[in-house]
């Protein structure tokens, strides 16, 4: 079972980049990283997925580099209403249906 | 589409007493899980059901805890003899079975359980 790792808070500005890493040593071939979101009183939103290189889509990106062992989170100009916790997660090997380990997660917080 | 709905959003309960939370997982996804959260912790794995069978348990889901899907849509978590430790969001989430989506899954807002 892949574990991650990752920031337990994180600050940040209106306008800036936010990049936040995640550390999953023991992910395994056919793991997947997977990002995500997660406000008060809601359920966790998935963000972006990824296996290798570097994935984009309209809110985020995501860098992987060749080793897999970290991944990078890429938030564009943040707004206040990025504030959220995120989270890591990497698919658990060998698992055919997709039980999600999720771990503390990064408490981001976007300051005026 | 509406996503996935839970239903109450709220519940207040009195330790001893059983209670049901339902969630509706959007039509057509085969897979459904619950999982609970507790303050400052990220979601933690109860069950997971494929259609309507249920193939995998986590630990945490103690004997009195049950959860149903007949039919392979709507899906039941009940609690009975609630304790206060059971108090935490108790959330659903589904997916679709498809070939190169790994592990997507889609969650509803949550029911939030108080066991007073």
């Amino acid at each position: 079972l892949a574990k991650t790792t990752q920031p337990i808070s994180m600050d940040s500005y209106e306008g800036q980049e936010v990049n936040i890493t995640c550390s999953h040593n023991n992910i395994a071939t056919n793991d997947y990283i997977t990002w995500y979101q997660q406000f008060p009183s809601q359920g966790p939103r998935f963000i972006i997925q990824g296996y290798k290189t570097k994935v984009t889509n309209e809110v985020a990106s995501l860098f992987i580099p060749a080793d897999r062992k970290s991944s990078t989170l890429s938030l564009p100009r943040v707004s206040l209403s990025d504030t959220a916790v995120y989270y890591c997660l990497v698919a658990t090997g060998g698992t055919s249906y997709g039980k999600l380990t999720f771990g503390q997660g990064t408490i981001l917080t976007v300051h005026p | 589409d509406t996503g996935v709905s839970q239903d109450p959003r709220h519940k207040i309960t009195k330790r001893g007493q059983n209670v049901t939370f339902r969630c509706d997982p959007i039509s057509e996804h085969n897979r459904l899980y619950w999982y609970r959260q507790t303050l400052g912790q990220g979601p933690e794995f109860l069950t997971y059901f494929q259609n309507e069978a249920q193939l995998e348990k986590s630990r945490l889901l103690s004997d009195r805890f049950s959860a149903e899907r007949p039919k392979g849509s709507f899906s039941t978590l009940e609690i009975q003899r609630t304790e206060q430790g059971d108090s935490a969001m108790y959330l659903c989430a589904s997916s679709p079975q498809q070939a190169g989506v790994q592990h997507i899954q889609y969650f509803g807002a949550g029911t939030r359980l108080s066991v007073l």
